[in-house]
C-alpha cells in the first residue's frame, strides 16, 4: 500500500542552524501539507502546497519556514534559523485533491523529530 | 482557528465495553476524518466522513457526521486491548484551494484486559 515517507527520523541541530526535513509523497497525491506537534500538544497545521505554490499558511509558518518540490517526487520543509521552540514532532501530509469527497483524504507521514538544542 | 474539541480527553474501560467519543465544533467542515496515532508516530487514517447524517462503519467502529456537519462520533462496540490509543478527529476547511486539517486534541482511549 503507498505511504508517505519522511526523512530523518530524528534530528538534533543547535540553535539557529539551518535544517531541511524532507517528504516523499504518495505518487499520484497533488497536494501536500506539513504540520507540527510539540510534545503532548495537538497537531497544528503549517502549510499547504499546490502545483508548485503555497495554497494556504497558518500563522505559525513565518519567514523562517520555506517549503520546496525540488524534483518529481520529494517535498521538503526548511527552517532557516532554528529556535528553541521550533522542537516538535514534523508531519508530512498529502492528498489526491481536495472538496467534498474522498480523495481529499489527507495521508501522513510518520513524522520526523526535531530536537533543537 | 477552527476549534475542534473532543470529549472525554481520557477514557479507560473495560475489554467487551461499549463506548462513544464525541467530536464538536462551532464551524462547518467540508469533511472530517478521524485518525489514530500511537505514540513517536504519525496519525493513521481511520475513516473520512464527506455527507451530513453520513454513517460509516468499519468493523466496529461506527463513525457518524452530524447534519450540520459541525460534529462527529466514533462509537466502538465490544472494546478490545488492541483498540487503546490516542484517536484523533480533524475537520477539513477548504482554504487557498487546499483542506487544511484542523486537529481536536484527541482522546485516550485505555482498554484494560
Amino acid at each position: 500500500e503507498p505511504e508517505v515517507t519522511q526523512t530523518p527520523s530524528h534530528q538534533v541541530t543547535q540553535m539557529g542552524q539551518e535544517v531541511i526535513l524532507r517528504c516523499v509523497p504518495i505518487s499520484n497525491h497533488l497536494y501536500f501539507y506539513w504540520y507540527r506537534q510539540i510534545l503532548g500538544q495537538k497537531v497544528e497545521f503549517l502549510v499547504s502546497f499546490y502545483n508548485n505554490e503555497i495554497s494556504e499558511k497558518s500563522e505559525i509558518f513565518d519567514d523562517q519556514f520555506s517549503v520546496e518540490r525540488p524534483d518529481g517526487s520529494n517535498f521538503t520543509l526548511k527552517i532557516r534559523s532554528t529556535k528553541l521552540e521550533d522542537s516538535a514532532m514534523y508531519f508530512c501530509a498529502s492528498s489526491e485533491g481536495y472538496g467534498l469527497a474522498d480523495t481529499d483524504t489527507q495521508y501522513f507521514g510518520p513524522g520526523t523529530r526535531l530536537t533543537v538544542l | 482557528t477552527q476549534l475542534l474539541e473532543q470529549s472525554p480527553q481520557f477514557l479507560s474501560i473495560q475489554e467487551g465495553e461499549n463506548l462513544t467519543v464525541y467530536c464538536n465544533s462551532s464551524s462547518v467542515f467540508s469533511s472530517l476524518q478521524w485518525y489514530r496515532q500511537e505514540p513517536g508516530e504519525g496519525p493513521v487514517l481511520l475513516v473520512t466522513v464527506v455527507t451530513g447524517g453520513e454513517v460509516k462503519k468499519l468493523k466496529r467502529l461506527t463513525f457518524q457526521f452530524g447534519d450540520a456537519r459541525k460534529d462527529s462520533s466514533l462509537h466502538i462496540t465490544a472494546a478490545q486491548p488492541g483498540d487503546t490509543g490516542l484517536y484523533l478527529c480533524a475537520g477539513a476547511f477548504i482554504r487557498g484551494g487546499a483542506n487544511n486539517l484542523f486537529f481536536g486534541t484527541g482522546t485516550r482511549l485505555t482498554v484494560i484486559p
